[in-house]
């Protein structure tokens, strides 16, 4: 099956770029989704279809999806960033969903 | 206004099936390209997907749940329901229901989850 791996933890300063890389074989060929989810709260899609944010979400979030790997960056990141964040896609072969591991983003 | 909201059983114990509910608003099932997906998140790990039923009655499993897994709607109550059957304490976890975006294949709207814990 389908896998997505994801850097466990990422730091971060205030107002700094924080970039969250999403690893899979051939990524690039399918659509990728990012997904916030913070403490206790269910998760938030904040990208799709690899680049596009949905109404309100910040332009701060950003993303790209190349060869194996998508990322997603935060730019000028906030303290109210900090959350887990999870990439995912649609395996066209399985007709299944796939999430990745998770990233930990703090800002210290 | 979208919403979703599971319920079920806070407690199983070891071998018992669970069946949980996901009654949701704000769009129908028999609407073309809808589809309504349950996914599920065992405290401090990721989010695992496991099954989803579309529009046409079309279900997919997750591969290494399926045998257990049995995912099923009823269009009129605006609801969908999933069974899991043989559960263990690996499966204690927030199981949440979702709704794929209509045009994309995301999830553009969650319930707020339900924690099901197996312990005898």
């Amino acid at each position: 099956s389908f896998e997505l791996t994801q850097p466990p933890s990422v730091s971060v300063s205030p107002g700094q770029t924080a970039s969250i890389t999403c690893f899979g074989n051939k990524l690039g060929d399918k659509y990728a989704s990012w997904y916030q989810q913070r403490s206790g709260q269910s998760p938030v899609v904040v990208i799709y279809q690899d680049n596009r944010r949905p109404s309100g979400i910040p332009e701060r979030f950003s993303g790209s999806n190349s060869g194996n790997t998508a990322t997603l960056t935060i730019s000028g990141t906030q303290a109210m960033d900090e959350a887990d964040y999870y990439c995912q896609v649609w395996d066209t072969s399985t007709k299944a969903f796939v999430f990745g591991t998770g990233t930990k983003v703090t800002v210290l | 206004q979208v919403t979703l909201r599971e319920s079920g059983p806070a407690l199983v114990k070891p071998t018992q099936t669970l069946t949980l509910t996901c009654t949701f608003s704000g769009f129908s099932l028999s609407t073309s390209a809808m589809s309504v997906s349950w996914i599920r998140q065992p405290p401090g790990k990721a989010l695992e997907w496991l099954a989803r039923i579309d529009w046409d009655g079309e279900k997919v499993y997750n591969t290494s749940l399926k045998t257990r897994l049995t995912i099923s709607k009823d269009t009129s109550k605006n609801q969908v329901f999933l069974t899991m059957t043989n559960m263990d304490p690996v499966d204690t976890a927030t199981y949440y229901c979702a709704r794929k975006a209509a045009l994309w294949y995301y999830f553009d709207s969650w319930g707020q989850g339900t924690l099901v814990t197996v312990s005898s």
